[in-house]
């Protein structure tokens, strides 16, 4: 089956810094990824839509200078939380849908928390 | 427009026990429908799905559900309860046309008791 792998899988970092969160897909292209936020007891919420070699589609709300999402090739997508603060403390998840697949495929998700 | 609507935020049955997630939905295009399930603090996996072949649709860990149409309902259950089976369970929408968007459900907790 198809596999979509996150890393780093949790981080930890200072308030005012950035951190880079990395979603491959290990069997597929994926021209398009999507990255979701979920908050606790809570459910997945869209993000933004991320689309190889060109700009991401941000949900309203979303704050794009923020969350900086680069899709440079067909198999990679990164999401940069900039100058990080601690209610951007979250679980981060990434999926995209292989070719022939009518289900997202996720990956293990991020669990970030800003100190 | 698509949403989706799980009924209960919370259910508790003891182990053994039949289970029962409803979920409802509305889309504006024919929709796919599938169940995910989270465990604490891991990634979400695919339980089972409906792409519009059998309405009775079975997965994984002898859950199913069943799609009906003219109750836009996709209820997920279970006819025995393992402990295991305590988690956060989602239902899940995605248009077959237009797009890949994808919607979850609010999420419902279940909890299994000895």
């Amino acid at each position: 089956g198809a596999v979509v792998s996150q890393h780093p899988s949790w981080v930890i970092c200072k308030s005012g810094t950035s951190v880079k969160i990395e979603c491959r897909s290990l069997d597929f292209q994926a021209t398009t990824m999507f990255w979701y936020r979920q908050f606790p007891k809570q459910s997945l919420m869209l993000m933004a839509t991320s689309n190889e070699g060109s700009k991401a589609t941000y949900e309203q709300g979303v704050e794009k200078d923020k969350f900086l999402i680069n899709h440079a090739s067909l198999t990679l997508s990164t999401l940069t939380v900039t100058s990080a603060h601690p209610e951007d403390s979250s679980f981060y998840i990434c999926s995209a849908f292989p070719t022939g697949f009518p289900e997202a495929f996720f990956g293990q998700g991020t669990r970030l928390t800003v100190v | 427009a698509q949403s989706v609507t799980q009924l209960d935020s919370h259910v508790s049955v003891s182990e053994g026990t039949p289970v029962l997630l409803r979920c409802n939905y509305s889309s504006s295009y024919s929709p796919s429908l599938f169940w995910y399930v989270q465990h604490p603090n891991k990634g979400l996996q695919l339980l089972l799905k409906y792409t519009s072949a059998a309405t009775l649709v079975k997965g994984i860990n002898g859950f199913e559900a069943e799609f009906k149409k003219s109750e836009t309902s996709f209820h997920l259950t279970k006819p025995s309860a393992h402990m295991s089976d305590a988690a956060e369970y989602f239902c899940v929408v995605t248009p077959r046309t237009g797009g890949f968007k994808t919607i979850f459900g609010a999420g419902t907790r279940l909890f299994v008791k000895a």
